[in-house]
């Protein structure tokens, strides 16, 4: 079963942030958090991974609470062409990846 | 970030026959791995394939049904045996980097009739 627990679907009006959360409460300690997302007829792209720290690339922000029991992938300038499922998956490093059912996130005109 | 390409990238088949996809990775991956992504499902592993051993099945896969090859660092083989229309599925092909990042390929959209 996966790890991780997150909202069904979300809107978000384009040209606004996204922040898309994530629930892991059962996190272990040497286990990372990573987001993928999944554009209609696509394999899934790599976003972003965080162990504790929170970290920033050109495609997004991830913030990781404390106790690392949650996190949110923050799209900072939301596009029409972000409009994807986004899933937040956790694993220890050269692990498999076990996807939840993700985030549908609606980018709105 | 790696390039992955897969062949064929759709195909149609009948019940009974198999077929074999190819995953070609740009560069040299220890890690490689297959999943299954049913229409309108999330994505379940398959297996995990390393070069030099034999492939790592999850819970509901066995080697009879998706036989695997991983003859060296750049490529590997997934085929569906037997088939059957609830084998009707993406099947995609990932790898691991050095960075602990996972790419997909494309993947292979087959229809079972």
């Amino acid at each position: 079963d996966a790890k991780t627990t997150q909202p069904t679907s979300m809107d978000c009006a384009e040209g606004r942030a996204a922040n898309l959360p994530c629930n892991h409460s059962t996190i272990s300690g040497n286990e990372y958090v990573y987001w993928y997302r999944q554009i209609h007829s696509q394999g899934p792209q790599y976003i972003i991974h965080g162990l504790k720290n929170n970290e920033t690339n050109e495609m997004a922000s991830l913030i990781i609470t404390e106790d690392r029991k949650s996190s949110t992938l923050i799209l900072p300038h939301a596009t029409l062409r972000d409009t994807a499922v986004y899933y937040c998956i956790v694993g220890g490093a050269t692990n498999k990846l076990i996807f939840g059912t993700g985030t549908l996130l609606a980018v709105q005109p | 970030s790696a390039v992955i390409s897969q062949k064929p990238s759709r195909d149609i088949c009948q019940r009974g026959t198999s077929l074999t996809i190819q995953c070609q990775v740009d560069s040299q991956v220890t890690m490689m791995f297959w999943y299954r992504q049913q229409p309108g499902q999330s994505l379940t592993l398959i297996a995990t394939a390393n070069q030099g051993s034999e492939a790592t099945y999850e819970s509901g896969f066995v080697i009879d049904k998706f036989p695997i090859s991983r003859p060296n660092l750049t490529f590997s083989t997934l085929t569906v045996s037997n088939m059957s229309p609830e084998d009707s599925s993406i099947y995609l092909c990932s790898v691991e980097d050095q960075y602990n990042e996972q790419f997909f390929g494309p993947g292979t959209r087959l229809t079972v009739l």
